[in-house]
């Protein structure tokens, strides 16, 4: 069964200090592997996600992520995090074929920036 | 790109009443579409599979007579939760994906359901 941990619940970090959110993943095949984005009341955003080739993926508002297969993780970073990047963070893996199109989502982590 | 929109936005109901959600892909087919019910605080739990012509796949532990499901055309699914009942209250949030190879997930804006 795949299943994904987010070992931090809450992370809180200072405007234009660097971000990582960490991700581990259990997953029988090659994952597919995404980070969303979720403000308050509001649905998904996909920041990112990796299917293969290059392990390091760029996604918008800044963000990337690292594949690392041997750790079995898909950690979101950012260089310099914005006040506007405050929100939940939700790691996803999961197949995308048809109706395999399932995600399981880690329970996210919850953002907080501090100006 | 790909915008799937989700309503209503937030609804508040009685007790025993239904409410219909509804999930539509705006600019793309979609011959799946799923539906994820989320807690407070929490991650978002997959609850059925939405497949258009057919019936749907539910999640084990989901009940499909308390939320039915219809996917009557590639652009638009929707969710009724039954007979509502306050545990019912949470936010449902639709996503669909695209009929391309490799294609992610769009998620609609969720819903907030609130039975009083």
């Amino acid at each position: 069964a795949q299943s994904v941990t987010q070992p931090d619940i809450h992370i809180t970090v200072s405007e234009g200090a660097s971000l990582e959110l960490r991700c581990n993943y259990s997953y029988g095949a090659t994952p597919y592997l995404f980070w969303y984005v979720q403000s308050p009341g509001q649905g998904l955003q996909l920041l990112l996600k990796y299917f293969s080739g290059d392990t390091l993926v760029q996604g918008i508002k800044g963000f990337e992520a690292e594949f690392k297969r041997s750790q079995s993780s898909f950690n979101l970073r950012k260089p310099s995090v914005h006040w506007s990047d405050a929100a939940e963070y939700f790691c996803a893996v999961g197949a995308l074929a048809g109706t395999a199109s399932k995600l399981t989502f880690g329970t996210g982590t919850r953002l907080q920036v501090t100006l | 790109g790909a915008v799937v929109s989700q309503h209503p936005s937030w609804v508040i109901c009685k007790s025993g009443t239904s409410v219909k959600i509804e999930c539509r892909s705006l600019d793309f087919q979609a011959t799946t579409m799923f539906w994820y019910r989320q807690f407070p605080k929490q991650s978002l739990m997959l609850m059925a599979t939405s497949n258009e012509g057919s019936k749907a796949t539910y999640e084990q532990g989901v009940e499909k007579d308390k939320f039915l499901i219809n996917h009557a055309s590639l652009t638009l699914s929707t969710l009724t939760v039954t007979s509502a009942h306050p545990e019912d209250s949470s936010f449902y949030i639709c996503s669909a994906r695209e009929i391309r190879d490799n294609s992610p997930l769009h998620f609609g804006n969720g819903t907030r359901l609130t039975v009083t």
